[in-house]
């Protein structure tokens, strides 16, 4: 079946540490997207990347850092100078071009101690 | 910057009644307008995506109509079950086609069986 994986489902972190949130796709999509979620706030764009390589930075991107070395994968790390890094992430993938219909993950769920 | 609102935030109705969840965009220059429906603790599942060509679309129970002109987009559910309970999120891509998507902050559905 193809579509989104993210992992970890949830995560906790200690403050100070940096972590790695995976996401990778099979739908062959040439977009991918960062989301972080937080109650009551609207998704919130963190990082997105149009092809292999090449990534740009969305409206809260402080704090974040991506990597894009193959098309299907697009990890997320959270750093030790992102402010308030409690919250869910989401990652999604659009075909370039075509409708642009999104598509997500099952997000992923940090929590720092 | 383009604003999507959507009202009400949380919205009950006994088993069987048909509803209607409304979105409301301040900038009419979209590429298109994508609905989303979220379980807790999941991610989103795209429900229907309307092009800024269109005025309708419908998949099952759903029907989904766009007026761009008043900025205002409806997710109709017909005939409502307990299954449907969820929150809907409403997505504007602006009219340039680019990537950054601006949502809603959804609203919670509660059916009543």
């Amino acid at each position: 079946d193809g579509g989104i994986t993210q992992s970890p489902k949830y995560l906790f972190r200690k403050e100070g540490q940096n972590v790695t949130l995976s996401c990778e796709q099979n739908l062959n999509h040439d977009a991918m997207y960062w989301y972080r979620q937080d109650p009551g706030q609207g998704l919130r764009l963190i990082y997105y990347s149009q092809i292999v390589n090449d990534f740009q930075k969305g409206d809260i991107a402080e704090g974040y850092s991506v990597s894009r070395e193959k098309k299907e994968s697009f990890p997320l790390t959270v750093t030790s100078a992102q402010k308030n890094p409690t919250a869910f992430y989401l990652c999604a993938s659009a075909r370039q071009g075509g409708t642009g219909e999104l598509f997500f993950g099952e997000g992923s769920r940090l929590t720092v101690l | 910057k383009q604003e999507v609102t959507q009202i009400p935030a949380a919205l009950s109705v006994p088993e069987g009644e048909n509803l209607v969840l409304n979105c409301s965009f301040t900038d009419s220059a979209i590429y298109n307008l994508q609905w989303f429906r979220q379980d807790p603790g999941k991610g989103l599942t795209s429900l229907l995506l309307i092009q800024s060509s269109q005025r309708e679309q419908t998949s099952g129970r759903l029907n989904a109509s766009l007026d761009k002109s008043s900025g205002r987009s409806t997710l109709y559910i017909a005939a409502s079950q307990p299954g449907d309970s969820a929150t809907y999120l409403c997505a504007v891509r602006p009219g340039t086609g680019a990537n950054n998507l601006f949502f809603g902050t959804g609203t919670r559905l509660t059916v009543i069986p």
